[in-house]
């Protein structure tokens, strides 16, 4: 069974600085990875989808990697921003159109 | 254009009732999937459908939870006899193939009393 882990669970940063979140997975068989956010009361929103081929990729401030091998990913966030502050969500596709969701990272940014 | 909808936002049912919430995917999106967020718990995967296909209902929890999906277009989860332990916020995607980015809904926020 898919089991992902994400670390840390909660981050408080001033703002400006570059911040890592990230993301393990037990199962490395994925077809692709993906990063949401989530603000209150609001659904998710899609950051960057990485499939198993690919190592990396990268939206603006955002950079996704991904290591399937040994189970990882990592979201860096270059020069974070207090509207950059939500939980951010990993989620892996093991089998056809599944998702399987970590705990997530409530990131929060203060002026 | 138009993302996911859902409806109702929130809805308040006692203890025993049945519910049904509905979802609006994006148009010509094939996929659909229904997950469940309880509080300070992850997302969980219920069901899941991919055009005429059979849809994937490995992860209902049991058998009040149920769902149907007219063709392409709108989806109901209907919970029968409904527990206090089915108070979550249900989330709705939609992805044009199943393989392709998932678009969520805002969500249903469902409090049983």
């Amino acid at each position: 069974k898919q089991e992902v882990t994400q670390i840390p669970a909660a981050l408080s940063v001033p703002e400006g600085e570059n911040l890592v979140l990230n993301c393990s997975f037990t199962d490395s068989a994925i077809y692709n990875l993906q990063w949401f956010r989530q603000d209150p009361g609001k659904g998710l929103t899609s950051l960057l989808l990485i499939q198993s081929s690919q190592r990396e990729q990268t939206s603006g401030r955002l950079n996704a990697s991904l290591d399937k091998s040994s189970g990882r990913s990592t979201l860096y966030i270059a020069a974070s921003q207090p509207g950059d502050s939500a939980t951010y969500l990993c989620a892996v596709r093991t089998s056809y159109g599944k998702l399987t969701f970590g705990q997530g990272t409530i990131l929060t940014v203060h002026p | 254009g138009a993302g996911v909808s859902q409806s109702p936002s929130n809805k308040v049912t006692e203890k025993g009732k049945d519910v049904e919430l509905r979802c609006d995917p994006i148009s010509g999106h094939t996929a659909l999937y229904w997950y469940r967020q309880r509080l300070g718990q992850g997302l969980e995967f219920l069901i899941y459908f991919q055009g005429n296909s059979a849809p994937d209902k490995s992860g209902l929890p049991s058998d009040r939870f149920s769902a149907e999906r007219t063709g392409e277009s709108v989806s109901t989860l209907t919970i029968q006899r409904t527990q206090q332990e089915d108070s979550a916020v249900y989330l709705c995607a939609s992805s044009l193939e199943a393989e392709e980015t998932q678009y969520f809904g805002p969500g249903t926020r469902l409090t049983v009393l």
